[in-house]
């Protein structure tokens, strides 16, 4: 498997209190990922980087904020969880080109 | 907007049988993924297919690619319980880095 980890697996918050989920991986692989997964919905992109210090949007960013500082750990911030918030958080590495994602363990966040 | 769209999305067959899953999306793309997921687990890896035409095999599952079509099939061959996941398919569009998901087809074997 490949190396990734998340941190924390599980969390249950607050509505309107900050929340950070780790991403850290030993594969020392150029992209990093953050996708929400929700029943109904498939696997939908928040924000994925391609570099240190170099992140993007995705198809679902708004209220969700990353930061790269280190190539192995992608952190993503909910600045103020909401309700809707409420997911599953899976963060995937690749190395580029055309290699597959390969997806880390999972953080459930249910914001109350 | 690159739609990713996967039919059937719930689907119940017995042992033995064989079936298909089909992926079809809306741009320009040669670049396709499977992902099996089993409950309250991460995805798993299974095919990548790179070309047109692309077919690959693992044990009772094939995919193949039809860039032309836009199309991409998961096919079952005597289907096992082990096989009980939902399936994802993912497209990478040519003009980007990210992966847009299929919502999954969930496959239940039965006896």
């Amino acid at each position: 498997d490949a190396g990734i980890t998340q941190s924390p697996r599980h969390k249950v918050t607050e509505t309107g209190t900050p929340v950070t989920l780790r991403c850290h991986q030993t594969e020392n692989h150029r992209y990093m990922y953050w996708y929400r997964q929700d029943p109904g919905h498939g696997l939908r992109l928040i924000h994925y980087s391609y570099g240190v210090k170099d992140t993007d949007k995705g198809e679902v960013s708004d209220g969700y904020s990353v930061s790269r500082s280190k190539t192995e750990d992608f952190l993503l911030t909910l600045e103020s969880a909401t309700s809707s918030q409420t997911s599953v958080y899976f963060c995937a590495i690749s190395s580029g080109g055309w290699e597959t994602q390969y997806f880390g363990p999972g953080t459930r966040l249910l914001v109350l | 907007e690159l739609k990713v769209e996967q039919n059937p999305l719930f689907l119940s067959m017995q042992e033995g049988k064989n079936y298909t899953i089909y992926c079809n999306y809306s741009t320009t793309s040669d670049r396709l993924y499977w992902y099996r997921q089993d409950p309250g687990k991460s995805l798993e890896s299974l095919f990548v297919l790179l070309s047109n035409g692309a077919v690959k095999q693992e044990g009772r599952l094939m995919a193949s690619l039809d860039t032309k079509a836009r199309l991409s099939t998961l096919h079952i061959t005597a289907a096992v319980h082990d096989l009980s996941a939902t399936y994802f398919c993912a497209v990478e569009p040519n003009s980007g880095y990210a992966l847009n998901f299929g919502k999954g087809t969930s496959l239940l074997v039965t006896p």
